[in-house]
């Protein structure tokens, strides 16, 4: 079986430009998670959907970054406008479950190499 | 700051000998787990705890739980160059309302043959 999907794999772009990021998780998932990884802060969650419906939103870091969840298989993280300092690792992972997301496994998705120049 | 904080930060060692992982915090979780991330790809769960004391074995990794559930460590006995790779502990706060991870920064093993 497929795991997570994400796309694109990398992306380098120039400050002010729109950057999306797409996200499949697995089939018959329930809950989608976007992370945000560096070296400075490692991995923080951006946004939890369940059941395609945005659950926490907390660590949104500004209003340059939205994510959409239309439909249970395809979820987008879109920044407009990019900035350098939003260089990072973009992961999305999924699982099945619902209010004890922390017992769950969450699949994780290779991630999106994002290079804001 | 992060709420969990992982040592060593870094690791190395030969092939054959143990090594032990800490994940510490001041606060209480409900659950902790463990993840392992290689080069370019996401983290891997090995393994969930969610008792006080509890104690899991996966082949030579053996984790622990501690009483108070605010602290776990992660040893691996005679590792092998196949457990080289950044391990990660995430814990779910105590008083969260759906269980969101608080991840640790991280404590990269490398293991040399």
């Amino acid at each position: 079986d497929a795991g997570v999907i994400q796309s694109p794999r990398h992306e380098v772009t120039e400050m002010g430009q729109e950057v999306t990021l797409r996200c499949k998780p697995i089939s018959g998932h329930n809950s989608l998670f976007w992370y945000r990884q560096t070296m400075m802060r490692g991995l923080e969650l951006l946004i939890y959907f369940n059941n395609n419906v945005p659950i926490d939103d907390s660590g949104m870091p500004e209003d340059r970054f939205s994510a959409k969840m239309p439909n249970a298989s395809f979820s987008t993280l879109k920044i407009q406008p990019s900035e350098p300092r939003d260089s990072a690792v973009y992961f999305c992972a999924s699982s099945w479950g619902g209010a004890a997301s922390s017992i769950q496994t969450q699949y994780f998705g290779p991630g999106t190499r994002l290079l804001v120049l | 700051t992060q709420l969990l904080e992982q040592s060593p930060q870094f690791l190395s060692i030969q092939e054959g000998e143990n090594l032990t992982v800490y994940c510490n915090s001041s606060s209480v979780f409900s659950s902790l787990q463990w993840y392992r991330q290689e080069p370019g790809e996401g983290p891997v769960l090995l393994v969930t705890v969610v008792t006080g004391g509890e104690v899991k074995k996966l082949k030579r990794l053996t984790f622990q739980f501690g009483d108070a559930r605010k602290d776990s460590s992660l040893h691996i006995t005679a590792a092998q160059t196949g457990d080289t790779g950044l391990y990660l502990c995430a814990g779910a706060l105590r008083d969260d309302s759906w269980g969101k991870l608080q991840f640790g920064a991280g404590t990269q093993v490398v293991v040399t043959p």
